[in-house]
């Protein structure tokens, strides 16, 4: 399966923690995006990579949280200090750029205790 | 603010029926997505429809896009139990770059034998 795939799936820490998470996007796809999800709600953009340039950072991405895809492959979020606020589920997706359909993966759960 | 809101919020049906789900959002698109989520999981792409196309069939899903009442329909015929899920419609909106998606609060269905 060539899919978009997510590392941890379930990461559990303590608050004040730093965490972060791994995303290998579908090898073809040069748009690679972050997206946050909280129970009952749809997912959140929070920023977007073409090839290793981030384009654009969402008002929700605050300065604990960073992102990085540097050599246009895989990338990472990290997310520093973290905080009860920060539980939800981080998804990634992949694709082609313009009229495309985005490829999630499966997500990490972040739960802060 | 979300873009897409969903309506219903529920919806529970008898296998065999067909289940119609809307979406209403607020700013011209550059297409329009409906996705699947199971419980857990990462969010599976149906269909996408672009801003001049009125309507689209994949298998047993139907889209309608009205651009001029912003709004969208997913119909899914001869639904089956393997069909519970929720389901979310995301814009792409001429207004943003990098084809960002905006999500709507979703459709829980549930379709039960």
């Amino acid at each position: 399966d060539t899919g978009v795939s997510q590392n941890p799936r379930h990461k559990i820490t303590k608050r004040g923690q730093n965490v972060t998470f791994r995303c290998d996007p579908i090898s073809e796809h040069n748009r690679l995006y972050w997206y946050r999800q909280t129970l009952g709600q749809g997912p959140e953009f929070l920023t977007y990579f073409q090839n290793e340039a981030q384009l654009e950072k969402s008002r929700l991405l605050s300065d604990r949280f960073s992102a990085e895809r540097p050599k246009g492959s895989f990338s990472t979020l990290e997310i520093q200090r973290t905080e009860q606020g920060d539980s939800a589920m981080y998804l990634c997706a992949s694709s082609f750029p313009g009229n495309q359909p985005q490829h999630f993966g499966d997500g990490t759960r972040l739960s802060i205790l | 603010s979300q873009q897409g809101e969903e309506d219903p919020q529920a919806l529970s049906i008898q296998e065999g029926e067909n289940a119609t789900m809307n979406c209403s959002y607020k700013t011209s698109i550059n297409n329009l997505q409906w996705y699947r989520q199971n419980s857990g999981r990462g969010l599976v792409h149906l269909i996408l429809i672009r801003s001049n196309e009125r309507e689209k069939h994949s298998g047993r899903l139907r889209v309608t896009l009205d651009t001029s009442k912003k709004s969208s329909s997913l119909l899914i015929t001869a639904s089956r139990a393997a069909d519970t899920a929720s389901y979310f419609c995301a814009t792409d909106s001429l207004t943003g770059g990098g084809n960002k998606l905006t999500f709507g609060t979703g459709t829980q269905l549930k379709v039960e034998l």
